[in-house]
């Protein structure tokens, strides 16, 4: 089956940095990734998703990279703000099963 | 605001207990899955049925037992329940699975079980 690591497990920055978590994953027949954010106690929201033909994706502070060769994946925050403090996990999906990381905490210093 | 809804949000039983989660969706969407997540927040895929038909069945004691009576219900139901069965579970659903561009899948907001 798939096997998708994560890292960092934590993560802690000050406001307005950029922070950056990444994601490996074991089968190249995964082709869709999505990225869930997590607050306590509420469910995962999905904040943004690349697939497997797309290298690269955008959407305002999120942005999320794809390299299939290597088999790995990103996301990038930047001007991080207090709110974005939460569990992020990322996924790699290959036929219906979505396999996620084990999550990034990360915390936003004002 | 939620497409997906599950009742309980909080449930707390007595082992060898048998209760149920229930799990509704009203996006019209295919596919239904639950989740586990436990203390350390790793989640983890159970089942997924596709339009009432069990499609994934991961390695879960068969005391749960998923039960769909129509597309837009996926029920999870679990016998003589264990300590270890605490956890968080999610119910998530997407337009069709195995079908890229509706395959994004959309979670409910949780059903918190404690086992005593």
């Amino acid at each position: 089956g798939e096997n998708v690591e994560q890292h960092p497990s934590t993560l802690s920055v000050q406001e307005g940095d950029s922070a950056v978590i990444k994601c490996t994953y074991s089968d190249s027949a995964s082709n869709y990734f999505p990225w869930y954010k997590q607050e306590l106690g509420k469910r995962p929201q999905l904040i943004i998703d690349i697939r497997s033909n797309v290298g690269e994706k955008k959407d305002q502070r999120i942005a999320v990279t794809l390299n299939k060769t290597a088999k790995h994946f990103s996301l990038h925050i930047t001007e991080t703000q207090p709110e974005d403090s939460a569990v992020y996990f990322c996924a790699a999906l290959k036929y219906s099963t979505l396999t996620f990381g084990k999550g990034t905490m990360l915390l936003v210093s004002p | 605001d939620t497409a997906v809804s599950q009742t309980p949000k909080y449930l707390v039983t007595q082992m060898g207990n048998d209760k149920s989660i229930k799990c509704e969706q009203n996006l019209g969407h295919d596919t239904m899955y639950w989740y586990k997540q436990d203390s350390k927040k790793f989640l983890k895929i159970m089942f997924s049925y596709n339009n009432k038909e069990l499609i994934i069945n991961e390695t879960v004691p068969n005391r749960f037992s998923p039960k769909s009576p129509d597309k837009a219900h996926l029920n999870l139901h679990i016998n003589s329940l264990e300590l270890g069965d605490s956890a968080v579970y999610f119910c998530a659903s997407s337009r069709q699975a195995r079908v890229q561009g509706r395959d994004t899948q959309y979670f409910g907001p949780g059903t918190r079980l404690t086992v005593l």
